[in-house]
């Protein structure tokens, strides 16, 4: 039972452009969201969060954005950079319970060609 | 530096041996969880601490054991009975549970 999916496994954008990774979820409990970055063969590095009560929030380049009703939130980045190429993982939690749960979607490649 | 160490970074270990995963922090996080990563299935949770001498399994917990003896420390052993323990395991802690989790670099286990 997968409860966080990101339904596309890569993305390819032009550098400059604007990069948008989705991500839906199927657990109405979650109320924390939280976006990764990983490198190969590295671990994953923390982006930018969201909790329920808001519906975007922004850190530089990176904003993200949480539609409770469709249970889906994204990732957009601009301007998009090479450097930003990597696999984005899209995570969800109780922020509120105490099961300790990070739950992770299947992960998202992108590729930002210059 | 504050931050997660695992170690080793590579292992390989023949079939029917138990293997232990070595996870240390310092950044005094009360915390600490383990994932697996195989290809196309994301990160999966396999056990989690959130204080000393206290551990939950995750979603995935069978063929692995832990301990949290100290709070820096989280060793993960992958028993000979985890039917595919080839596969990246990631160590990660938080200040809390279920607030942002900072990784471990990785360890890449292969079983022969």
């Amino acid at each position: 039972d997968q409860q966080v999916k990101q339904n596309s496994p890569s993305l390819s954008v032009q550098e400059g452009r604007i990069s948008i990774l989705n991500c839906d979820y199927t657990n109405s409990m979650f109320d924390y969201f939280l976006w990764y970055k990983k490198y190969p063969a590295e671990g994953p590095t923390f982006l930018i969060s969201i909790s329920s009560i808001k519906d975007k929030n922004e850190d530089g380049r990176f904003t993200v954005f949480l539609n409770k009703s469709a249970k889906h939130l994204s990732l957009h980045i601009v301007p998009s950079q090479p450097g930003d190429s990597a696999v984005y993982f899209c995570a969800a939690s109780r922020g509120s319970s105490n099961t300790g749960k990070l739950i992770f979607g299947q992960g998202t490649t992108l590729q930002v060609k210059p | 530096d504050g931050g997660i160490t695992q170690s080793p970074k590579y292992l390989f270990r023949k079939e029917g041996q138990n293997v232990t995963l070595s996870c240390e922090q310092n950044l005094n996080h009360d915390a600490m969880y383990w994932y697996r990563q195989d290809p196309g299935q994301g990160l999966r949770l396999i056990y989690y601490s959130q204080i000393v001498n206290d551990f939950q399994k995750g979603d995935i917990a069978e063929g692995y054991s832990v301990s949290r003896e100290k709070k820096e420390s989280f060793p993960l052993t992958v028993t000979s009975a985890q039917k595919n323990p080839t596969a990246f395991y990631l160590c990660a802690s938080s200040p809390r549970l279920n607030t942002e989790a900072f990784f471990g670099q990785g360890t890449r286990l292969t079983v022969v």
